[in-house]
């Protein structure tokens, strides 16, 4: 079946540092990339996304290309803000192979510090 | 809109009672999803639901768990009796038209705590 792989966390990371948060998938069909990110307290909220090969998602400074041919979808961003601090999920739609979840990693917390 | 609406936010309740989760999904969105978050295991999914069907209820955890959607705009996820190893964060996620790969968007959450 489906699968997303993440790093392990917790990150932590001086503020204006460089982040890379690395997740690699596994899929039967042709899925759709999402990253969503979750606030303290608060649900998860649709970061970024990507539908096809070579796709950059971006928002609020953070990006990721959808590789098929490493089949990874890493997120980055360039500077970090102490207000990123958050988790951050890989997630993946396989509709095209018939599957209509959502497969999420495990979660990768990131804490900036000042 | 207002999102996905989820109650109530927080639910303490004695081990053995019944415990009901409410939902309300976007409108419009025919898929409905329930999972549920710990730290040990993360977020997993629960069930979901394509046009108020249940499609894959894999996930529930034990005969106690039951979900039903009796409508578009409304779904249930009921614990009895609940236990102390329930305690969670239950979240619902609904997304627009299935079959063309859209992100879904997530309620705030119900802390279930069962003492």
């Amino acid at each position: 079946g489906d699968s997303v792989t993440q790093m392990e966390g917790p990150v932590t990371l001086s503020e204006e540092a460089f982040l890379t948060i690395n997740c690699t998938y596994t899929a039967t069909g042709y899925p759709s990339l999402f990253w969503y990110v979750q606030y303290p307290g608060e649900g998860l909220q649709l970061l970024l996304k990507a539908t096809k090969a070579d796709d950059k998602g971006s928002n609020k400074g953070f990006e990721a290309t959808y590789r098929k041919e490493t089949t990874s979808f890493h997120l980055e961003k360039g500077s970090v803000q102490v207000s990123d601090s958050a988790v951050y999920f890989c997630a993946l739609t396989d509709e095209g192979a018939g599957s209509y979840q959502l497969t999420f990693g495990k979660g990768t917390k990131l804490s900036v510090i000042p | 809109d207002a999102g996905v609406i989820q109650s109530p936010r927080h639910e303490v309740t004695e081990m053995g009672q019944e415990v009901t989760l409410r939902c309300k999904p976007i409108s419009g969105h025919n898929s409905l999803f329930w999972y549920r978050q710990t730290m040990m295991r993360g977020l997993e999914l629960l069930i979901y639901f394509n046009n108020n069907v249940p499609i894959d209820d894999s996930g529930m955890p034990e005969d106690r768990f039951s979900a039903k959607m009796p409508n578009a705009s409304f779904s249930t996820l009921k614990i009895q009796p609940s236990e102390p190893r329930d305690s969670a964060v239950y979240f619902c996620a609904s997304r627009a038209l299935a079959g063309t790969n859209t992100e879904a968007f997530f309620g705030q959450g119900t802390r279930l705590t069962v003492v």
